[in-house]
């Protein structure tokens, strides 16, 4: 089955303990992307990828970072998290440029740091 | 980049059809309109895109206005599983593809 996965779905941590999402698909796309979601905000890019080796940021990239070394794989690090990064979070993918319209998003990790 | 005005919310009784409608006055001519939805927290989903063509596939139809600055999302036969926050995009050019606004959306809520 086509799909993005992410994990953890759940995480409660702590100020400071740096964390790391994972996010996977396996449909061969070239572009992902991480958003996040916040009440009254709406869905925001953090960062995204157009292929392996090339990442760039979005709109709300502080306090994340990124790394695409591998095709599937994209994961979302914050090395020092902070209350306020507190939210929904999202991964997506995309098959290029062509298709980049039509994002394949994963169920969602929703992280609380305390 | 082109920006959306959607409703805040609307309501619709099951089994009718649901029109959504999304104003973008300031699209340009090689961006196209496209709409997701996202139900309760879920991840976002494709619903369907086009540029100045009316669209329809398994889910929903698209119909854009000639000269390009509105659209309406039509659900012909809304069930209640259709309650969820409507997202009408206008996807950026490709040197400018970092900037996917998903903005407010609708809240559609399908009553019995």
């Amino acid at each position: 089955e086509a799909q993005v996965t992410q994990n953890p779905r759940y995480l409660i941590t702590v100020t400071g303990k740096k964390l790391t999402v994972t996010c996977s698909q396996n449909m061969n796309h070239e572009y992902m992307s991480w958003y996040r979601q916040d009440p009254g905000l709406g869905l925001r890019q953090i960062y995204y990828s157009m292929n392996v080796e090339v990442t760039d940021k979005g709109d709300v990239p502080e306090g994340y970072k990124v790394s695409r070394k591998e095709k599937r794989n994209f994961p979302l690090i914050l090395e020092s998290p902070s209350p306020n990064q507190t939210s929904l979070y999202f991964c997506a993918s995309s098959p290029g440029l062509a298709g980049l319209g039509e994002q394949y998003f994963g169920p969602g990790t929703r992280l609380t740091v305390t | 980049d082109a920006k959306t005005t959607q409703p805040t919310s609307m309501d619709c009784a099951e089994g009718r059809a649901a029109n959504l409608p999304c104003n973008h006055s300031t699209i340009s001519g090689n961006e196209y309109v496209y709409w997701y939805r996202q139900i309760h927290s879920q991840g976002p989903q494709y619903i369907i895109h086009g540029l100045k063509n009316n669209e329809t596939n398994e889910m929903a139809s698209l119909i854009i206005t000639e000269d390009r600055k509105s659209s309406t999302l039509i659900l012909p036969h809304a069930t209640l599983r259709d309650t969820a926050v409507y997202y009408c995009i206008v996807r950026p050019p490709l040197y400018n593809f970092n900037k996917f606004y998903f903005g407010s959306g609708t809240k559609l809520n399908v009553k019995p």
